[in-house]
């Protein structure tokens, strides 16, 4: 089993639109948790962290269930600047992080 | 600020040549990572290197990958022989452990196709 898993979409969703991605993790011990986001044909990038009071930036909001093992992000009011693929990832030991294959998303006009 | 930088970024060569993929990381980190992109697999970690000493290489494939990290500025991750199931795309990253080691800065990755 993956350490961590996620829905690969594709997500298809209009401007304006909320939209909402899930992931689980499997190491019950993991220790941080984050989403990165990685545009077609470039390199993954820090989107935010994840913290267990649940946290936001801007139109993105970020929470983890510790008990379900369960992260999610919500994106509002989407632009067509959102469409990349969002990568969920959790480090359970000091400098390692576990990719999750990521969730493709498309914002149309 | 220069970021993490790869090269080449584009590879092409023939099933049993050595191929060798180079990565700078962004100056003062202390922690580098050599990963893989496939549509199959996603990312996946090969070998990971603190103050240039390999922690865990557990992801490397097989005796055909070697990474080494001869300096704090400079790594090297070798294919040899190379083989068709080779090609993917290969990501160097780098953190400091000192401000959030868990954020770590991708370069732009090395595309390599084997024939």
């Amino acid at each position: 089993r993956k350490e961590v898993e996620q829905d690969p979409g594709p997500f298809n969703v209009p401007e304006g639109a909320t939209v909402a991605f899930n992931c689980t993790y499997s190491n019950s011990a993991s220790q941080s948790f984050f989403w990165y986001r990685q545009d077609c044909r470039k390199e993954p990038k820090l989107l935010m962290s994840v913290y267990s009071s649940g946290n936001e930036d801007g139109r993105f909001t970020a929470q983890l269930n510790r008990a379900s093992q369960y992260i999610s992000l919500l994106i509002r009011d989407s632009k067509l600047s959102d469409s990349a693929t969002y990568l969920c990832v959790v480090s359970s030991t000091l400098g390692r992080l576990y990719f999750g294959r990521g969730t493709q998303l498309t914002v149309w006009p | 600020d220069a970021g993490v930088i790869q090269s080449p970024r584009h590879e092409v060569t023939e099933m049993g040549q050595e191929v060798t993929l180079r990565c700078k990381p962004i100056s003062g980190h202390d922690y580098l990572f050599w990963y893989r992109q496939t549509m199959m697999r996603g990312l996946e970690l090969l070998i990971y290197f603190n103050n240039n000493v390999p922690i865990d290489d557990s992801g490397m494939p097989e005796d055909r990958f070697s990474a080494k990290m001869p300096n704090a500025s400079f790594s090297t991750l070798k294919i040899q022989p190379s083989e068709p199931r080779d090609s993917a795309v290969y990501f160097c990253a780098s953190s400091w452990a000192r401000t959030n080691l868990n954020e770590q800065f991708f370069g732009p990755g090395t595309r390599l196709t084997v024939l």
